[in-house]
């Protein structure tokens, strides 16, 4: 496709349920990031996957929260025993690894955890 | 640690001039971008800014200035559709291999007739 691909577009789960949300970024684009974007916030920064590197997993707020991305492609990110407080909009975005290169996103999953 | 602020809201009217500032302090600096986010939609990229100076880019213009860690977006000929919200990112210097954006929080603009 021409553009990044998430999935599921909306998820609701019970509290305490595990989660797995989807991402398939632009084709040729190396660098791969999740962030989340709750109400009346701004977009916080999750995890950033580049080539065969160590992912920098600054971002994750618990050890409840993981990712991965397989073949240098798709990524998934997984929130095990979902809280209310992970409630939110969660926003992949791809780009190419030049300084001058912009993000790319997706139309993000919103998660209403019940 | 990395600091972005904007105006949290600002009203203007169609047809009018809007300019939406932006400060920051980030370890260090490898450009300023500016996305566009419509209620319920993903961002959109709007511009990059470098090195300092306005870049223009139709009816939307970004200035930077690096000594003062400031920037602005300035949108003219204000129409009905810029209705949004106004996204400053920075890309700090967080070592190599690292292309990672902090946003601030966004300022959301409302056009009205």
């Amino acid at each position: 496709g021409a553009g990044v691909s998430q999935s599921p577009s909306n998820k609701v789960t019970e509290k305490g349920k595990d989660v797995e949300l989807r991402c398939d970024p632009i084709s040729g684009h190396t660098a791969l990031y999740w962030y989340r974007q709750s109400l009346g916030q701004g977009l916080e920064f999750l995890i950033y996957f580049q080539g065969n590197s160590a992912p920098d997993k600054s971002g994750l707020p618990s050890d409840r929260f993981s990712a991965e991305r397989t073949g240098g492609s798709v990524s998934t990110l997984t929130i095990q025993r979902t809280q209310q407080e992970d409630s939110a909009v969660y926003l992949c975005a791809s780009s190419a690894v030049t300084v001058n290169s912009p993000l790319h996103f997706g139309n993000g999953t919103r998660l209403t955890v019940t | 640690g990395q600091n972005i602020d904007q105006p949290t809201e600002m009203t203007a009217t169609e047809g009018a001039i809007v300019q939406i500032n932006c400060t920051y302090q980030t370890s260090g600096f490898n450009g300023l971008f500016w996305y566009q986010q419509h209620a319920g939609e993903a961002p959109t990229f709007l511009s990059y800014n470098v090195l300092d100076g306005l870049e223009e880019k139709g009816r939307f213009s970004s200035f930077l200035s690096r000594s003062k860690g400031y920037s602005y977006l300035l949108l003219k000929e204000l129409q009905m559709k810029d209705s949004a919200s106004y996204l400053c990112a920075v890309r700090p210097s967080l070592g190599a291999g690292s292309y990672q954006l902090t946003f601030g929080k966004g300022t959301k603009l409302s056009v009205i007739p």
